[in-house]
């Protein structure tokens, strides 16, 4: 069955330190993974998406499939950075033509000066 | 454009009554899914509709029952609440049919359950 695995509940850096936020999933077949995240107050937005290959906010994931992982990445943490944090993977439904979302535990991210 | 919308914001129930809650889709969004998140854990999901149908299902009892009206905003029903229920309820829209990965979250509605 798919499974998405965050091991680490909270996840405390100093301002400037890196970051890496660890995903791993269960899936068989080619896993479409995303990263979201929830500012204190906020709603639960998209970060990035492995397809796009692109940084937002300064933060990359590489989906590595080999080792089943989908780590969140950032060089430089920022105190704006703190926040939840859930890796998500898009699963096919029963359908065959919908998808829904797989989510971990989340990650807390907490960066202090 | 407007984003998604949920009501209420939050809700306090006993044990056997029922609840509906109400999502209202992200404009030009045909695709409505409804997750629950309970606490400390990670959202569920619970269905999706597509063009007024059920379009696929996670692991709940029938007791969750939805609809989807030609608007495209959605409910979410659950009968004969349990204690367990006590979470908070996300919608999130997406366009086209299905959710490729990038849906749209509302605030979510928080229900307790006593």
């Amino acid at each position: 069955a798919q499974r998405v695995t965050q091991p680490e509940k909270l996840l405390s850096v100093f301002k400037g330190a890196p970051v890496e936020l660890k995903c791993n999933y269960s899936y068989s077949g080619s896993p479409e993974l995303f990263w979201y995240v929830q500012y204190s107050r906020q709603r639960l937005q998209l970060l990035l998406r492995h397809i796009s290959r692109e940084s937002i906010k300064g933060f990359t994931a590489d989906l590595n499939k080999g080792e089943t992982s989908f780590h969140l990445k950032k060089p430089f943490a920022q105190e704006e950075d703190s926040a939840m944090y859930y890796c998500a993977l898009s699963d096919p439904l029963n359908t065959g033509t919908a998808s829904k979302l797989t989510f971990g535990t989340g990650t807390r991210l907490q960066v202090t000066l | 454009e407007t984003g998604v919308t949920q009501s209420p914001t939050h809700l306090i129930k006993t044990r056997g009554q029922q609840v509906t809650l109400r999502c209202s889709s992200q404009s030009g969004h045909n695709t409505v899914s409804w997750y629950q998140q309970a606490l400390g854990q990670g959202p569920q999901f619970i269905f999706q509709y597509y063009r007024e149908e059920e379009n696929g299902r996670g692991n709940f009892p029938p007791r969750f029952s939805g609809l989807q009206f030609p608007n495209y905003s959605s409910e979410l029903n659950v009968n004969a609440l349990e204690l367990d229920d006590s979470a908070l309820y996300l919608c999130a829209s997406s366009p086209g049919q299905g959710a490729r990965g990038t849906q749209y979250f509302g605030p979510g509605t928080r229900l307790l359950v006593l």
